[in-house]
């Protein structure tokens, strides 16, 4: 069974700050890899999808790269912002969809 | 405005009762996801459906009862054999298994 951990657990920085979070999985026979952001008491909003072939993605202050053979993922967030302020769940698919237990990034002003 | 909801947004149960969690999609998604979420923790797939008429349990079934009559709708019923169901649901779907997942704004039950 595919196990998907996310370290830091919890991250505060100050504004302006780059920062990285990881996340790492045991099953490298994966299809994709998505990166969400969820705000409180909300649902999830799509960041980034890596698919299995490719090795990052950006969109905007965001870059996430992917390593399969490794089992390794990461989010790059350049110049950091209060409204950054989340928490940060990776999910892999392979036959299922399967979450780590997220980041949550606390940005300061 | 194309997307998935989830009725109601928040819910309140009493013990032995069953509820049923609305999840439609308008995305013309063949697959659909019910996740629970728990504070602190990530999210545990319930049930999974790849195509009408079919679904699979996933990691945290007992206590939960799903049906896919229709591609766009896929109801979860938490039943009184779920013995701690308070927590927050949420739904997905995406266009088949392992692609894109789309989520709606979920789902909060507490039973009272």
């Amino acid at each position: 069974k595919q196990e998907v951990t996310q370290i830091p657990a919890a991250l505060s920085v100050p504004e302006g700050e780059n920062l990285v979070l990881n996340c790492s999985f045991t099953d490298s026979a994966i299809y994709n890899l998505q990166w969400f952001r969820q705000d409180p008491g909300k649902g999830l909003t799509s960041l980034l999808l890596i698919q299995s072939s490719q090795r990052e993605q950006t969109s905007g202050r965001l870059n996430a790269s992917l390593d399969k053979s490794s089992g390794r993922s990461t989010l790059y967030i350049a110049a950091s912002q209060p409204g950054d302020s989340a928490t940060y769940l990776c999910a892999v698919y392979g036959n299922d969809m399967r979450f780590g237990a997220g980041t949550r990034l606390t940005v300061k002003p | 405005d194309g997307g998935i909801t989830q009725s109601p947004k928040y819910l309140f149960r009493k013990e032995g009762q069953n509820v049923t969690l609305s999840c439609e999609q308008n995305l013309n998604h063949d697959a659909m996801y019910w996740y629970r979420q728990d504070p602190g923790q990530g999210l545990r797939l319930i049930y999974y459906s790849q195509i009408v008429n079919d679904f699979q349990k996933g990691d945290i079934a007992e206590g939960y009862s799903v049906s896919r009559e229709k591609k766009e709708s896929f109801p979860l019923t938490v039943t009184s054999a779920q013995k701690n169901p308070t927590a927050f649901y949420l739904c997905a779907s995406s266009t088949q298994l392992s692609t894109e997942a789309f989520f709606g704004q979920g789902t909060r039950l507490t039973v009272v």
